[in-house]
């Protein structure tokens, strides 16, 4: 019964070589999230949709982008991955303002 | 801006003992919500308890409680009865009237046999 699902868990790339990163929910929540988590950090917010709507932060490298589809789906593309991009990332998933998120178990990254 | 501070970064109870975890923020919003969110390791993050902070009551999930003290900015996690499955980052979260969500950096918890 996996509301938010991650793909793959593990995922390795070389450096500079484009990778994508793949979330699928199934609870039908409007808003959806893509976090960077270092080791022993908090979340860090990279992107986040509202529907349709996407907000980049401020402080997201160029390097990253990201695509919703539809209402379940939703990827982060990294260009080119440096080793600084090395780190797990988070996808999560909620539905109106002030309710709890529900986030997949991560891709972790490595950049070789 | 709105910020999210955990000071105490590793913490350790013996099992069955009862612990407090701290966090503090910062905003100049009436209307929010607060999080603690649980990431046991290599496992995925997943809500302890949360809190509105229009209602006065302290919200309440079993052996999972907070304090919550509106007007010091200050929302504990108080965990009774400490189990091993209890060992974890704890992510102390805010959120108001946007989507974004801003964490703390974390306690890590250790639940001592």
């Amino acid at each position: 019964d996996a509301m938010v699902i991650q793909n793959p868990r593990y995922q390795v790339t070389q450096f500079g070589k484009p990778v994508t990163l793949s979330c699928s929910q199934t609870l039908n929540h409007n808003v959806m999230y893509w976090y960077q988590q270092k080791s022993s950090q908090a979340p860090k917010l990279l992107f986040h949709y509202y529907d349709k709507d996407f907000n980049n932060e401020a402080d997201t490298p160029d390097n990253f982008q990201s695509r919703r589809p539809n209402t379940s789906f939703c990827f982060l593309d990294i260009r080119s991955p440096g080793l600084g991009d090395a780190a797990m990332y988070l996808c999560a998933a909620k539905q109106g303002l002030g309710t709890e998120a529900f986030f997949g178990q991560g891709t972790r990254l490595t950049v070789v | 801006a709105q910020t999210v501070t955990q000071s105490q970064p590793e913490m350790s109870v013996q099992e069955a003992e009862t612990v407090t975890l701290s966090c503090t923020y910062d905003t100049s919003e009436n209307n929010y919500y607060l999080f603690w969110y649980k990431q046991p390791p290599s496992r995925q993050m997943i809500l302890v308890i949360r809190q509105e902070a229009y209602k006065q009551q302290n919200a309440t999930e079993n052996r999972f409680s907070v304090n919550f003290q509106k007007a010091a900015k200050s929302f504990s996690l108080k965990i009774s009865d400490s189990q091993l499955g209890d060992t974890a980052m704890y992510f102390c979260a805010f959120t108001s009237g946007t989507y974004k969500y801003i964490f703390g950096t974390g306690t890590r918890l250790k639940v001592l046999a």
